[in-house]
């Protein structure tokens, strides 16, 4: 089946730790995402990688960090200087370059902080 | 700053409602708008619009864009149970990598 997997669906983190989030991606496609979504406010860019070990930031990059070593994953560390982490993160991948790119989703990891 | 702002932020109806979500835009170097559907965890593709006056259409989902007034309208007609979910909308501007930029999403409840 090929998709976008995240792990874990659920995280709970204890203040001052940092955590990673998994983004799995077998469909082939160049670019992958990382956004962050809070009630009322929609998806908010994180990160974005268009090519192997490249990656640019978002509009709220602070406090994160994200590697992309393979083209197929691109985990995303919330460190502990995000001032408020407590929100549901979500991957996404396109094939990238084009217009008419369309991006697509995983299912999500709800992170909380205890 | 790119802005993309859908309304009604909620909304409640009945089985066999006809809904129109709306969405405004404001992205520098427009080049398309998406609508998804997020019903729990992933949103799921919906439409891409970059044509102004071309309804695209999926069974009882229609979409819209007018790009001389910057926006889009989702209707669905004969509402069903499963249509409760919340849909997104998202613009996208002239960037080599085509950012999205999302509105704050409508959260559409039916009701049997």
């Amino acid at each position: 089946d090929g998709g976008i997997t995240q792990s874990p669906k659920y995280l709970f983190r204890k203040e001052g730790q940092n955590v990673t989030l998994s983004c799995e991606q077998n469909l082939n496609h160049d670019a992958m995402y990382w956004y962050r979504q809070d009630p009322g406010q929609g998806l908010r860019l994180i990160y974005y990688s268009q090519i192997v070990n490249d990656f640019q930031k978002g509009d709220i990059a602070e406090g994160y960090s994200v590697s992309r070593e393979k083209k197929e994953s691109f985990p995303l560390t919330v460190t502990s200087a995000q001032k408020n982490p407590t929100a549901f993160y979500l991957c996404a991948s396109s094939m990238g370059g084009a217009s008419t790119d369309t991006q697509y989703f995983g299912p999500g990891t709800r992170l909380t902080v205890l | 700053e790119d802005k993309v702002v859908q309304s009604p932020l909620s909304l409640v109806v009945h089985e066999g409602d006809t809904v129109t979500l709306n969405c405004s835009y404001e992205v520098t170097n427009f080049r398309s708008l998406l609508w998804y559907k997020q019903e729990k965890k992933a949103p799921t593709f919906l439409f891409m619009l970059t044509s102004s006056g071309i309804e695209k259409k999926s069974g009882r989902l229609s979409s819209i864009l007018d790009k001389k007034e910057l926006f889009s309208i989702l209707n669905i007609t004969a509402t069903q149970t499963g249509d409760s979910a919340i849909y997104l909308c998202a613009g996208r501007g002239g960037t080599s990598y085509g950012k999205l930029t999302f509105g704050q999403g409508t959260i559409l409840t039916v009701h049997p």
